[in-house]
């Protein structure tokens, strides 16, 4: 079964880059969120989109920025990256807004900022 | 403040045991709570959902309770196995997201 593709798998950026990383859910779902887990951490809630449109925010700095196409992918873009960036992205998937039911997980993109 | 509370120290279990696993929140009246798995460096997975009306649910050697006067869950895995190590998260709904513990370490040994 397809599952959430994102890319890259890994980054490695230097301050005060810009990075720019991208989700693709599983096919027929219509909601992605984005999640920030630091080492040893849980995972930290970003953002979300329902259907193209911003759905929730979470602990996301105003550096960052997120969107959702028409096909559904999604892009996270990070700006003026700070050491205190690194870390695991993950995106994750849902239908029907994922609350009431299970999140997809993609396999992440570990950031590093040097 | 609102707080998803699991033991931060690893439970570390014989094969063949049931291993059980905490989770407690404070100031939450969630509909529904969740177990996924995570592997290290890799996404969690979603293991079970369980929602506020159901006391108890079971899947293949996998059952989580849900006592919301208790505010807690528990997850147990009966007849563990060394591949169920891993860190075992439980996810609450707050306020339209799904909000994470920090997680359990899990290791069973041969």
């Amino acid at each position: 079964a397809a599952g959430v593709i994102q890319s890259p798998r890994h980054l490695i950026k230097e301050k005060r880059e810009t990075a720019t990383l991208k989700c693709y859910p599983i096919p027929r779902h219509d909601t992605v969120y984005w999640y920030q887990q630091g080492p040893g951490q849980d995972p930290q809630f970003l953002i979300s989109f329902y259907e193209k449109m911003q759905s929730d925010k979470g602990s996301i700095p105003d550096r960052f920025s997120a969107q959702q196409f028409s096909d559904y992918h999604s892009e996270l873009n990070m700006s003026s990256l700070e050491l205190g960036d690194s870390a695991l992205y993950f995106c994750a998937s849902s239908s029907d807004r994922g609350i009431s039911y299970e999140q997809y997980f993609g396999p992440g993109t570990r950031l590093t900022v040097t | 403040s609102q707080k998803i509370e699991q033991n931060s120290e690893a439970l570390n279990i014989q094969e063949g045991k049931t291993a059980t696993l905490t989770c407690n929140y404070t100031n939450y009246s969630p509909a529904y709570l969740q177990w996924y798995r995570q592997d290290p460096g890799r996404g969690p997975v979603f293991l079970l959902l369980i929602r506020e009306n159901e006391k108890e649910k079971r899947k293949e050697r996998l059952k989580v309770t849900f006592d919301t006067t208790l505010k807690q869950s528990l997850f147990h895995i009966t007849a563990s196995q060394p591949a169920d190590s891993a860190t075992y998260l439980c996810a609450l709904e707050g306020f339209q997201k799904l909000v994470f513990g920090t997680g359990t370490r899990l290791l069973v040994s041969p």
